[in-house]
């Protein structure tokens, strides 16, 4: 079984300011890692996944997240926000696939954090 | 390329009675997922199909919920009898290879009176 925690439900902060919203995940076997965000009356959209490889993984909008196996941590960081990145955060996990030629597992999300970008 | 269709986007039901949601996935992809949102939540898995087979159902209240993906394109859930407390966003996505990343639709909200 998998789990994620977002430990924060709303992280407000203003404008051109740094963030880092907060993942921590439970598994027992090895994981993919994502981020996905909801603007405002839109759908679930991927920001950035992690599946091997350096451990650093960035968006084309600035954010960045590292995958910390020992912490079992992915947090999403930003160093300056913009009011237009006001959205829920959601972090994600699934197992890596155990067999060839199947489809991607179902993810298991966090609870989602709500970032509040302040003027 | 189309994103994933998701048909009703809206619909309000009394407790006891049946609906049923419809999704498309995006042409080519493989596996399909519906997942529940509750307000304040994250979304949950129901069930996962490759194909037109079901991978991973542990999830789904089978006693009340059903799903199915004819000739492995569109799926269909359906919830029969509703109750008060499956009133939620139910998010359709597709994914089509194994590197995980998956494709959600614009969702169904349901209202259970």
């Amino acid at each position: 079984a998998q789990s994620v925690t977002q430990l924060d439900s709303q992280v407000p902060v203003f404008e051109e300011a740094p963030v880092e919203l907060r993942c921590n995940y439970s598994s027992s076997v090895s994981v993919y890692l994502f981020w996905y965000v909801q603007y405002p009356n839109q759908g679930l959209q991927l920001l950035l996944k992690y599946l091997s490889g350096s451990t650093l993984v960035e968006s084309i909008n600035g954010f960045e997240a590292e995958f910390n196996k020992s912490q079992t941590s992915f947090h999403l960081r930003k160093p300056s926000v913009h009011i237009s990145d006001t959205a829920e955060y959601f972090c994600a996990v699934s197992s890596t696939p155990a067999y060839s030629g199947g489809g991607a597992d179902g993810l298991t999300f966090g609870k989602g954090t709500h970032l509040i970008i302040q003027p | 390329e189309a994103g994933v269709a998701q048909s009703p986007r809206y619909k309000i039901i009394e407790k006891r009675q049946s609906v049923a949601f419809w999704c498309n996935p995006i042409s080519g992809h493989a596996t399909l997922y519906w997942y529940q949102q509750i307000l304040g939540q994250g979304p949950k898995l129901l069930i996962q199909f490759q194909n037109n087979g079901v991978v991973d159902d542990s999830q789904l209240p089978k006693d009340r919920f059903s799903a199915e993906r004819l000739k492995g394109v569109d799926s269909t859930l359906k919830i029969q009898p509703a109750k008060l407390e499956d009133s939620a966003v139910y998010l359709c996505a597709s994914s089509r290879d194994r590197t995980g990343e998956q494709y959600f639709g614009p969702g169904t909200r349901l209202t259970v009176t």
